[in-house]
């Protein structure tokens, strides 16, 4: 049974960066798929942040381009998503996903609430 | 960038009556290329549809999709009490990856 599980801080301050990481167990990250970040403000929808495939490209939503970074480490089984810059507006859950082609989610870790505070 | 539309916000229905939830895109997202996914409170969306009509494994057949283009349908057939939930539509015909608002089908 494929399961993704995040891990991190629950709470950044402003202008700090965050580090999320997930955790992949059942599937090697080697195998295949693409995996991705998606975050969910409270109140609002889901926003799709970024993906990548394990040993190629990555793909960023141009609203987070300049402050988002994917990157995988296979050694693990795992893949991690860094923001630079957080501000209060990045208060989310942020949820970590598995994609088939890059184009719709078919797996997705429960999801961790990360609050931008002072 | 592609935006989702999605009506109604809430519906409200009983358990055994069948629910129709609308998802609108602002431009073609292709033939099919559309997925839907349900949310309970605390839970990981879970896949529902995908390429507009197709069910991922292991979703009831109470559960179907249809659609192209511009406007898709997400159909529950029977409303079973664990189908109570938020769902959304995603769209993947264009770049980024864009969800609609979601609707909420709770219990009447």
């Amino acid at each position: 049974q494929v399961q993704l599980q995040e891990s991190g801080p629950g709470l950044v301050k402003p202008s700090e960066t965050l580090s999320l990481t997930c955790i992949v167990s059942g599937y090697s990250i080697s195998s295949g798929y693409y995996w991705g970040w998606i975050r969910r403000p409270p109140g609002k929808g889901l926003e799709y942040i970024g993906s990548l495939y394990h040993g190629g490209n990555s793909y960023y939503n141009p609203s987070l381009k300049s402050r988002v970074t994917i990157s995988v480490d296979t050694s693990k089984n795992q893949f991690s998503l860094r923001l630079t810059s957080m501000t209060a507006a990045d208060t989310a859950v942020y949820y970590c996903a598995r994609l088939v082609g890059n184009w719709y989610f078919d797996l997705w870790g429960r999801g961790t609430l990360v609050t931008v505070s002072s | 960038e592609i935006v989702l539309t999605q009506s109604p916000g809430t519906l409200s229905l009983s358990p055994g009556e069948r629910a129709t939830l609308s998802c609108r895109a602002s431009q073609s997202v292709g033939s099919s290329y559309l997925a839907w996914y349900q949310q309970k409170p605390g839970q990981a969306p879970r896949l529902l549809i995908y390429g507009a009509s197709t069910r991922a494994t292991g979703i009831p057949d109470r559960f179907s999709g249809s659609g192209s283009g511009t406007d898709f349908t997400l159909t529950i057939s029977r409303l079973e009490p664990e189908d109570f939930a938020v769902y959304y539509c995603q769209q993947y015909g264009g770049s980024p990856r864009t969800f609609g608002p979601g609707t909420k089908v709770d219990i009447k």
